[in-house]
């Protein structure tokens, strides 16, 4: 069965920073990735994706990730972090394996904070 | 905007109680989900359909019901409410990919539940 491990439940950086969280997915197949941000008391939002094309992803706030199949790896950063990027982080995965309906397997997320 | 709603946004009920929550979409997507969130354990898939009548169980399945009647409309039944069952419960929509494969989904705003 797949699994997703995210490194680290809170991370703190300053405004400025480099952010980067960290998640390694477990399959035999590449499965399609995908963050999600969670504001406070909101639903997720798609941050961005990974569907088999370039192994760099670009996303939304000026976010990114890069697939690593070697690595087993799709790691999120952002060159500078912003007051506003302050939220938790889901990575998930797709299981292609499964049927019709395939749910996503989601980490246990990461809380992002970011001082000034 | 996936378009997705869900009510009520928050409620408090006691244990023993039946509770139905609600998830209504205006795009005619055919895959919905429940998934449950949970501090530290991420979100977990509760149950999934893959079309009207068509569901099927997630995860964390047992002490919940769902049905799907209409296209746009997928009910998450509690039939007797525990404590164990308060959690911020999220509906998602999922977006079709080729032969088997599903993309990302959709999450909508939550409905906090909390059992007395």
């Amino acid at each position: 069965a797949q699994s997703v491990t995210q490194l680290g439940s809170h991370v703190s950086v300053s405004e400025g920073a480099l952010v980067l969280l960290r998640c390694n997915y477990s399959s035999s197949v590449p499965p399609y990735l995908f963050w999600y941000v969670q504001y406070p008391n909101q639903g997720l939002q798609l941050l961005l994706k990974y569907t088999s094309a370039a192994t760099l992803v670009k996303g939304i706030n000026g976010f990114e990730a890069e697939f690593k199949k070697s690595e087993t790896s799709f790691h999120l950063t952002k060159p500078s972090a912003h007051m506003s990027d302050a939220a938790e982080y889901f990575c998930a995965v797709s299981d292609p394996g499964n049927q019709a309906g395939t749910a996503l397997i989601f980490g246990k997320g990461t809380t992002l904070s970011v001082s000034s | 905007d996936a378009g997705i709603t869900q009510s009520p946004r928050h409620k408090v009920t006691e244990t023993g109680t039946p509770v139905t929550l609600r998830c209504h979409q205006t795009e005619n997507h055919r895959y919905m989900y429940w998934y449950r969130q949970d501090p530290g354990h991420g979100l977990r898939l509760i149950h999934y359909s893959y079309g009207v009548k068509d569901t099927d169980k997630g995860e964390v399945s047992d002490g919940y019901s769902v049905s799907r009647s209409k296209t746009e409309d997928f009910l998450l039944t509690l039939e007797s409410a525990t404590s164990s069952q308060t959690s911020v419960y999220f509906c998602a929509i999922g977006l079709a990919g080729s032969g088997q494969v599903r993309y990302e989904q959709y999450f909508g705003p939550g409905t906090r539940l909390t059992v007395t």
